[in-house]
């Protein structure tokens, strides 16, 4: 079974300082798919960022940026230029060629302005 | 546009009551369903998946069930809950591709006492 792991329960960043989420995750397949979710205190989960594990370029979405490391199963979120709406609990995930997801347990980011 | 329903947003159950959670996605049709589990503070443990009408994939044995009566229906229920049960239950849709992205409903708090 996939695991998935965020070694950082809790980061802060200065408000327009960068910031780096970690993420690690366990698989014997090949072809997976990688994401990163926002839930800020409204619960309602974010699609932040998505990475395809076939490609090797790095995905980036103004902001957010990742550093996806295939070999060493690593996959961490890089958020630029932080802002006080960027507070919120990450949650990176890992989702299978069958389609089942497999979740972090979460690194709540604090901004300080 | 797609959007996910969930009803009821706050429950409050004694324990051994039966339980039923709905979650309806609009706007799309044959949807991949999905119901998580969140304890506070944690990651997102999936209890049910679905591929279509009447296919029902469970990921936990416990007393808790899935149905999908209808395309766009997915129903959460228990016959008797335990205090365990408690917690933050996400309904969660997304399109057939393993790219796609998952959307999430804004969730139900069950409270059992």
């Amino acid at each position: 079974a996939q695991t998935v792991t965020q070694s950082q329960p809790e980061m802060s960043v200065q408000e327009a300082e960068t910031v780096t989420l970690s993420c690690t995750y366990d698989t014997s397949e090949s072809d997976y798919y990688l994401f990163w979710y926002k839930q800020p205190p409204s619960r309602q989960m974010i699609l932040v960022i998505r990475q395809e594990a076939y490609k090797q370029q790095n995905a980036t979405e103004n902001r957010f940026s990742v550093n996806f490391q295939k070999a060493a199963k690593s996959f961490s979120l890089k958020i630029s230029d932080s802002q006080l709406g960027d507070a919120a609990m990450y949650f990176c995930a890992y989702r299978s060629n069958a389609g089942k997801s497999t979740f972090g347990d979460g690194t709540t980011l604090t901004v300080k302005p | 546009s797609q959007t996910i329903h969930q009803w009821p947003a706050t429950l409050v159950q004694p324990v051994g009551s039966p339980l039923s959670l709905e979650c309806t996605v609009e706007g799309t049709s044959n949807p991949n369903l999905y119901w998580y589990r969140q304890a506070a503070g944690r990651g997102l443990q999936l209890l049910f998946y679905s591929v279509g009408i009447g296919q029902i994939s469970s990921e936990v044995p416990q007393n808790l069930s899935a149905s999908r009566p209808q395309d766009r229906q997915f129903i959460l229920s228990s016959k008797k809950l335990l205090l365990s049960d408690s917690g933050f239950y996400l309904c969660a849709w997304r399109g057939n591709g393993l790219f796609e992205t998952q959307y999430f409903g804004p969730g139900t708090r069950l409270l059992v006492l």
